[in-house]
């Protein structure tokens, strides 16, 4: 099984709608990350959580939420989809050492 | 603010030839750095990362990187390229001290390997 399972692996949707990407780990890591990546532009920082209590925004957090339902659980939610939150979606984890280092293997989003 | 530059965006080399890709970053003091391979269909895999010390720094699948302050570059080599180092490469860097909730991420190097 995958230290970083992410679900659903791809998504198509309509504009305005509420979706839920889920990222579950079986690392024992404390910290959990969500990173957007667009071609060209690498992936940027959405949130990140340093334990079940800990929610800190990202580079890019408008228009997204989090919630950290435990330890292993980390999702990601678009309250109103528009149309340029079109990308791939990752979920990483880290230990104590800080950089992420397990990722999933992502989500691919088209909102239509 | 920090910022990383991979120049190249595409780059294609023979399989059994050398390889180098290029990172340039800016920050105002010397950062944690990073280099990240994507494969198809598959998310980063960390290869190596410099936080002090040797300025050349050994990695996973016969990677290495060079850190050169003067030039603000982070170069990731390996001697001799496999196919199977076909992929998509990163650059990261972090604030030092603070290296995981704060990475930048170049815009990335994909490889190809002709055979």
């Amino acid at each position: 099984d995958a230290d970083v399972t992410q679900t659903p692996r791809n998504r198509i949707t309509k504009t305005g709608k509420r979706i839920m990407l889920e990222c579950s780990q079986t690392k024992g890591h404390d910290r959990m990350y969500w990173y957007r990546q667009d071609p060209g532009l690498g992936l940027r920082l959405i949130y990140y959580s340093f334990d079940v209590k800990d929610i800190n925004k990202g580079e890019i957090s408008d228009g997204y939420s989090v919630s950290r339902q435990a330890q292993a659980k980390f999702s990601l939610s678009l309250e109103s989809a528009i149309p340029n939150q079109t990308a791939l979606y990752f979920c990483a984890t880290s230990d104590f050492s800080g950089q992420p280092q397990h990722f999933g293997d992502g989500t691919r989003l088209s909102i239509l | 603010a920090q910022s990383v530059t991979q120049p190249d965006i595409h780059i294609t080399v023979s399989e059994g030839a050398s390889l180098e890709l290029r990172c340039n970053y800016s920050y105002g003091a010397t950062p944690y750095l990073f280099w990240y391979v994507q494969s198809p269909g598959q998310g980063l895999q960390l290869l190596l990362k410099y936080f002090s010390g040797d300025t050349l720094v050994q990695g996973i699948k016969g990677f290495e990187a060079e850190f050169k302050r003067s030039q603000s570059s982070f170069n990731l080599r390996k001697p001799s390229v496999h196919w199977s180092d076909a992929a998509e490469y990163f650059c990261a860097v972090a604030p030092p001290n603070n290296a995981g909730n704060m990475l930048t991420f170049g815009g990335g190097t994909r490889l190809m390997v002709k055979p």
